[in-house]
């Protein structure tokens, strides 16, 4: 169980374009959703709080506008990263929240590689 | 007050050895601490998790140590195989809320 999926696993497109990623739970329904990005040889920085139905939340420093956030469903957020720049190049990985009596844990999709020429 | 320090940044271990990899935070009111493993292109796997109540942790070849006196967690891997040879990274979590504060990942390498 608590399997989270992202779509595509890889992206490649042209400065200037939009490109969404989706991020699924597949057997479990998230009402928290979370997505980061991550450099190569860097630690995860979470950009955004993605919660069902209503507005994330976006770290400092995260331009909303540029990176577009949608939590539809229990089971779907998307990013939507807009007018995209080489600099945007990045692995980007969502993770969704599971809540228990014992308390709540994070499960990791398995990241999005997006190349920005 | 949010930092996880992590260390060491890089690990070579022969295999069968103990591979031990340590971490501090400063927040007192951090109340789970969870460790991932990373392989590269892919997502952070939840490995081993603790809270402050209790002072180790055993799954597996996994164990985690937890110091609350000295704020500082460590993660141990015995037996290391070449297989365990991953990016690691702890966490920390406050009670009221879901975001996790991450260390900055330590790249072990086991050795045939």
């Amino acid at each position: 169980g608590a399997v989270v999926s992202q779509h595509p696993s890889w992206v490649i497109c042209k400065s200037g374009t939009s490109v969404k990623i989706e991020c699924r739970s597949l057997d479990f329904q998230a009402t928290t959703m979370f997505w980061y990005r991550q450099f190569p040889k860097q630690s995860l920085m979470l950009m955004a709080t993605s919660n069902e139905g209503s507005k994330a939340t976006y770290e400092q420093g995260v331009e909303k506008d540029k990176f577009l956030i949608n939590h539809a469903s229990l089971t779907l957020s998307t990013l939507t990263v807009t007018s995209a720049h080489p600099e945007d190049s990045s692995f980007y990985i969502c993770s969704a929240r599971i809540s228990s009596g014992s308390g709540d844990e994070q499960f990791f999709g398995p990241g999005t590689r997006l190349t920005v020429l | 007050q949010q930092q996880v320090k992590q260390s060491p940044q890089s690990l070579i271990v022969q295999k069968g050895g103990i591979s031990i990899i340590n971490c501090a935070y400063e927040n007192t009111a951090f109340d789970y601490f969870p460790w991932y493993q990373q392989f590269p292109g892919k997502g952070p796997a939840l490995l081993i998790a603790i809270r402050p109540d209790v002072s180790e942790k055993k799954e597996g070849r996994f164990t985690i140590s937890f110091n609350k006196s000295a704020k500082q967690f460590s993660l141990h891997i015995m037996d290391s195989q070449p297989g365990d040879s991953a990016t690691y990274f702890c966490a920390a979590k406050m009670p009221s809320g879901s975001r996790l504060t991450f260390g900055e990942g330590t790249q072990l390498t086991v050795n045939p």
